[in-house]
């Protein structure tokens, strides 16, 4: 089966400082694959995308993610976090017509 | 605001009943997906609807059922509720029904509480 994995419940970065949620996706079928963030009581919002070409995707509020097919990764980034960066993290693959997420990642940005 | 609305944004009921779930896609998106987000299942895709007609199912139960209307609009159904049933249910939408490249944007979801 087409999936994805992040390996850590929780990513704990000081303001500031950069920050990586990780995320790695099963080899079989094109990884298109996607980055959501879920604030307390809202909903998913999408962050960006992998489709195909620069392995470097640049998204919304400074994330950015990199694809990196020998390590089968797709992990998220941001070169200096916020206080407000802090939420859940998705990571999700497309394999047709739905959504395939990981277990999500807990992101806490301490002042 | 992702331009996805789901009414009502709270629901709480007891076991054995019937409620309906309303979902209205972004302008112009012919595909809405329903997602269910429970602490011990996670995210999991339910159903996908694509201009009035089913299109992928994955995870629904055969209590939940789901339709979309002319007017592109989606109700989720959920049947003979188990305190099980309780989580947050999500609806998205996207333009075209099939490729995988295309963007879901989700709705703000209704918290189901089955007492």
């Amino acid at each position: 089966a087409q999936s994805v994995a992040q390996p850590e419940d929780q990513v704990n970065v000081a303001e500031g400082n950069p920050l990586t949620v990780k995320c790695t996706y099963s080899v079989s079928g094109n990884p298109y694959l996607f980055w959501y963030v879920q604030y307390p009581n809202r909903g998913l919002q999408f962050l960006l995308k992998y489709i195909t070409g620069d392995n470097l995707v640049k998204g919304s509020y400074g994330f950015e993610a990199e694809f990196n097919k020998s390590q089968t990764s797709f992990h998220l980034k941001k070169p200096s976090a916020l206080v407000s960066d802090s939420a859940l993290y998705f990571c999700a693959r497309n394999a047709g017509n739905m959504l395939t997420f990981g277990g999500g990642t807990r992101l806490m940005v301490k002042p | 605001d992702s331009g996805v609305t789901q009414t009502p944004k709270h629901l709480i009921t007891a076991t054995g009943q019937r409620v309906t779930l309303r979902c209205s896609p972004r302008s112009g998106d012919l595909s809405v997906y329903w997602y269910q987000q429970s602490l011990d299942q996670g995210l999991q895709f339910l159903i996908q609807y694509y201009n009035g007609e089913e299109r992928a199912k994955g995870n629904i139960l055969e209590r939940f059922s789901a339709q979309q209307f002319p007017d592109l609009h989606s109700e989720l159904n959920l049947s003979s509720l188990e305190l099980g049933d309780s989580a947050l249910y999500f609806c998205a939408s996207s333009v075209v029904a099939d490729p995988p490249t295309d963007t879901q944007y989700f709705g703000p979801g209704t918290r189901l509480t089955v007492l």
